[in-house]
């Protein structure tokens, strides 16, 4: 099993350019999250999805837009750009959420540079 | 407002000690709160899960408390070791649907 991985690894964006980060996991797990961790400000919700077809805004979901189209999917779009979007961006998955104890299973990030 | 924070940003200790982390909670009620460890260029793993009314889970080396009374979990690794250098993250784990509440880690430094 690969678990969770991401594309691509790394990433310099001009501002205003647009890109998609992918998350794939291969456990057929229905929950999926994208956090961005940023120093000092440990990690931060952007967007999750409860399973196909659903999203759901998370603590910093401006600037984003999320899709879960097929279940192992979890896409990350940012449309334009923006200095403020320089982070490293992580996505995970769980088998399931609240009062279930399933761990957060998480990919090994994305580093995005925005200039 | 919530908040969710652990004692400091930085840890060093002796090799052979134990390193005690600390991860305070302010308005919220969690049924579950988790540990991870996370090393530098990765994301983080998942370490040991307690449950609220579970007051020690031990793991090996390992050892988690939570005191739902205090608001607060204690992290234990005992006989550290420089391979326990890392950042260690607490993450609440409320009923229902939310999502995980990460804290911003302590980053242990273990010392030959």
């Amino acid at each position: 099993n690969a678990g969770v991985t991401q594309t691509p690894k790394f990433r310099v964006l001009k501002t205003g350019q647009s890109m998609t980060l992918l998350c794939a996991q291969d456990m057929n797990h229905e929950y999926m999250y994208w956090y961005r961790q940023d120093p000092g400000m440990g990690l931060r919700l952007i967007h999750y999805s409860v399973g196909e077809g659903t999203t759901a805004k998370g603590e910093v979901p401006d600037g984003y837009n999320v899709s879960r189209l097929k279940k192992q999917n979890f896409l990350l779009g940012l449309e334009s750009a923006a200095p403020s979007q320089t982070s490293v961006y992580f996505c995970a998955s769980r088998r399931t959420g609240g009062s279930y104890n399933s761990p957060l299973h998480f990919g090994n990030g994305t580093r995005l540079t925005v200039t | 407002s919530q908040k969710i924070e652990q004692n400091s940003e930085a840890l060093n200790i002796q090799e052979g000690k134990t390193a005690t982390l600390t991860c305070n909670y302010t308005n919220y009620s969690p049924a579950y709160l988790q540990w991870y460890r996370q090393d530098p260029g990765r994301g983080p793993v998942f370490l040991l899960l307690i449950r609220e009314n579970e007051k020690e889970k031990r793991k090996e080396r390992l050892k988690v408390t939570f005191d739902t009374t205090l608001k607060q979990s204690l992290f234990h690794i005992t006989a550290s070791q420089p391979a326990d250098s890392a950042t260690y993250l607490c993450a609440l784990d409320e009923r229902g649907n939310t999502p995980l509440v990460f804290g911003k880690g302590t980053r242990l430094s273990v010392i030959a």
